[in-house]
């Protein structure tokens, strides 16, 4: 499979710890994106990367959010101190550097904070 | 917010065309219109996109108007699989904006 691929596909965590997801895009591809989802909502854009370079982050990404691409290949989100208002789908995408390219989403990570 | 007004849910007879609709009635002249389509827990699946051309490819038809204010998605022959919700996104081209800007989408039911 050359998709977009995120793991794990759910995560069931305490409130207060902190989880990592991990997302490996299709390989020909240097911008990949990070996305929210709440029940009934469309994805919410949180930040994305070009090659390594974070290049635009939304207000959504409090700072107890950090995501990193450092090789330019696979990357990672990881929340700290998770709170319950966190519990949502969690998706990748990722796209080529031209801006009209369309981008190709995971089939995120859901989070659920207990 | 998301640009684009689209009707919260649809039916569609199987087989039949589904005709879904989109208003964007203040896109500028550097956006282009794509639609996405999401099956119930998998991530969104791209379907088409275009700037003022009509489009076509093996999933569907785009239709966008003359003033370009408003695209209709067209799946020519709706089947159960094609249940979903359908993101209509007007996408800024060029420049260092690159992310898509989702709304709620319109929940297409295709009923036997």
């Amino acid at each position: 499979d050359t998709g977009v691929s995120q793991n794990p596909r759910h995560k069931i965590t305490k409130r207060g710890q902190n989880v990592t997801f991990r997302c490996d895009p299709i390989s020909e591809h240097n911008r990949l994106y990070w996305y929210r989802q709440t029940l009934g909502q469309g994805p919410e854009f949180l930040t994305y990367f070009q090659n390594e370079a974070q290049l635009e982050k939304s207000r959504l990404l409090s700072d107890r959010f950090s995501a990193e691409r450092p090789k330019g290949s696979f990357s990672t989100l990881e929340i700290q101190r998770t709170e319950q208002g966190d519990s949502a789908m969690y998706l990748c995408a990722s796209s080529f550097q031209d801006s009209n390219s369309p981008l190709h989403f995971g089939n995120g990570t859901r989070l659920t904070v207990t | 917010d998301a640009k684009t007004t689209q009707p919260t849910s649809m039916d569609c007879a199987e087989g039949r065309a589904a005709n879904l609709p989109c208003n964007h009635s203040t896109i500028s002249g550097n956006e282009y219109v794509y639609w996405y389509r999401q099956i119930h827990s998998q991530g969104p699946q791209y379907i088409i996109h275009g700037l003022k051309n009509n489009e076509t490819n093996e999933m569907a038809s785009l239709i966008i108007t003359e003033d370009r204010k408003s695209s209709t998605l067209i799946l020519p022959h709706a089947t159960l699989r094609d249940t979903a919700v359908y993101y209509c996104i007007v996408r800024v081209y060029g420049g260092s904006q690159g992310n898509l800007i989702f709304g709620k989408g319109t929940k297409l039911s295709v009923k036997p």
